[in-house]
């Protein structure tokens, strides 16, 4: 079975750029997150999709971050305009439908890490 | 809110030796739990999860954590450790029965001395 996708692994940019991750979870998910990983830190939870709705996004920092699940297969996350506290490792996640012995458990994609100059 | 605390930032032991990593919680009603590991330049793997029933829940690698609700803890063990087990060590905690999501804390760098 595959795994969560991510690309690019790595992104440098200036502040004031524009960014874009893409995020291809594991075939058959319905539920797909995207976390921010700040060094020295746990991941935090940015949004959280099921399917293509939005379940969650209350700490996504919508002025500036967006995300989207067409399809409810993969999903992008855009940063614009990027700042310097934009730098981490943005981790994508998923999981299937709650439910049997794999409920609550989520798969992590290797990560994007962004530098922002 | 939920929240977690590992309160060592790094764990040292010598290979073969057992192995703890601390974890404690906070959350209302019943925790969901859990344990990943992150190797570097890696995304995190699951490892073993406490939703209910047991209090001693194996996982993978030999690894095992006991949920104690009382200290409201959730410590992962492994009786001889691996210099493979060095890596960085992630509790989670969600709210039981809710739709939020988990809340992971800030690691636990684990270094398995040969």
């Amino acid at each position: 079975e595959a795994g969560v996708a991510q690309s690019p692994r790595y992104k440098i940019i200036e502040k004031r750029q524009s960014v874009a991750f893409w995020c291809n979870p594991i075939s058959g998910h319905a539920t797909l997150y995207w976390y921010q990983q700040i060094l020295g830190q746990g991941p935090k939870l940015l949004i959280q999709f099921q399917n293509n709705g939005v379940v969650d996004d209350s700490q996504l920092p919508k002025d500036r971050f967006s995300a989207e699940r067409l399809k409810g297969v993969d999903s992008t996350l855009k940063i614009q305009p990027a700042k310097l506290e934009d730098s981490a490792v943005y981790l994508c996640a998923s999981s299937p439908l709650s439910g049997g012995p794999l409920a609550y458990e989520q798969y992590f994609g290797p990560g994007t890490r962004l530098t922002v100059t | 809110a939920q929240s977690v605390a590992q309160p060592e930032d790094q764990v040292k032991v010598a290979e073969g030796n057992p192995l703890t990593v601390k974890c404690t919680y906070s959350v209302s009603g019943n925790p969901y739990l859990f344990w990943y590991v992150q190797y570097p330049n890696r995304g995190l793997q699951f490892l073993l999860k406490y939703i209910t029933g047991d209090n001693l829940v194996k996982g993978s690698y030999g690894f095992e954590a006991e949920f104690n609700k009382s200290q409201t803890s959730f410590h992962l063990k492994k009786p001889s450790a691996l210099v493979s087990d060095s890596a960085l060590y992630f509790c989670a905690v969600r709210q039981g029965g809710s739709a939020r999501q988990l809340t992971f804390g800030s690691g636990t760098q684990l270094t398995v001395l040969p």
